[in-house]
């Protein structure tokens, strides 16, 4: 089966421009989270996604950062007036959640470039 | 303070010189412990879970094991290939949380 996959592998932008990232979980995973890691850093969590519960979005690092979930299925995060701290690799993960393993599945990541 | 603590931060092994690699973590109600790989330019790939003291998971030249305050990642033999950021996250029982706390990971190369 499919592992999870996120669009595009690759995003430059100018400082101040909006970008939406998005990820496709593995079918049937109902957990979805969210990261930001950037160079020779940690995994930084953003948000987390539990079937029809509401997000836990304690890790948006501020109000331009903003992300919905449709059908309980793909994710897009978005990025508003993005600025050049903004720059990192995203990632996606997805996991069984409450009715399975909680052991995360991660996309490639996108790596966001702002100019 | 970090909750979760990986250590070395690097380490450099010659092809089957064996090692450990450390995570240690300072909150109690451990409720899953995670190991991960991840490669250049990659996502992390799920490895292990642990979520008792004593128990040990394998694969290949891997072993995973747990105590109260700490898990090892053991490589024996390793080769090459094994070069990559081994990353440790830890799930705690506080508010029922399902979000994980990843260290900051250990970078290993294995010179052939």
């Amino acid at each position: 089966g499919a592992g999870v996959s996120q669009s595009p592998s690759n995003k430059v932008t100018e400082k101040g421009k909006d970008v939406e990232l998005r990820c496709d979980p593995i079918s049937g995973h109902t957990a979805l989270y969210w990261y930001r890691q950037s160079l020779g850093q940690g995994l930084e969590f953003l948000i987390y996604f539990q079937g029809n519960s509401a997000p836990d979005k304690s890790g948006l690092p501020s109000d331009r950062f903003s992300a919905e979930r449709t059908g309980g299925s793909v994710s897009t995060l978005t990025i508003q007036r993005t600025q050049q701290e903004d720059s990192a690799v995203y990632l996606c993960a997805s996991s069984q959640g409450l009715a399975g393993g909680l052991e995360q599945f991660f996309g490639p990541g996108t790596r966001l470039t702002v100019l | 303070e970090d909750q979760v603590t990986q250590s070395p931060e690097a380490l450099r092994l010659q092809e089957g010189e064996s090692s450990s690699l450390n995570c240690s973590y300072t909150v109690s109600g451990l409720r899953g412990l995670f190991w991960y790989r991840q490669d250049p330019g990659k996502g992390p790939e799920f490895l292990f879970t642990l979520y008792s003291a004593g128990e040990e998971k394998e694969k290949e030249r891997l072993k995973a094991t747990l105590t109260k305050k700490e898990s090892f990642l053991h490589i024996t033999a390793p080769k090459p290939e094994d070069s990559a950021t081994y990353l440790c996250a830890v799930r705690f029982s506080s508010g029922g949380s399902y979000i994980p706390t990843f260290g900051r990971g250990t970078s290993l190369i294995v010179h052939p």
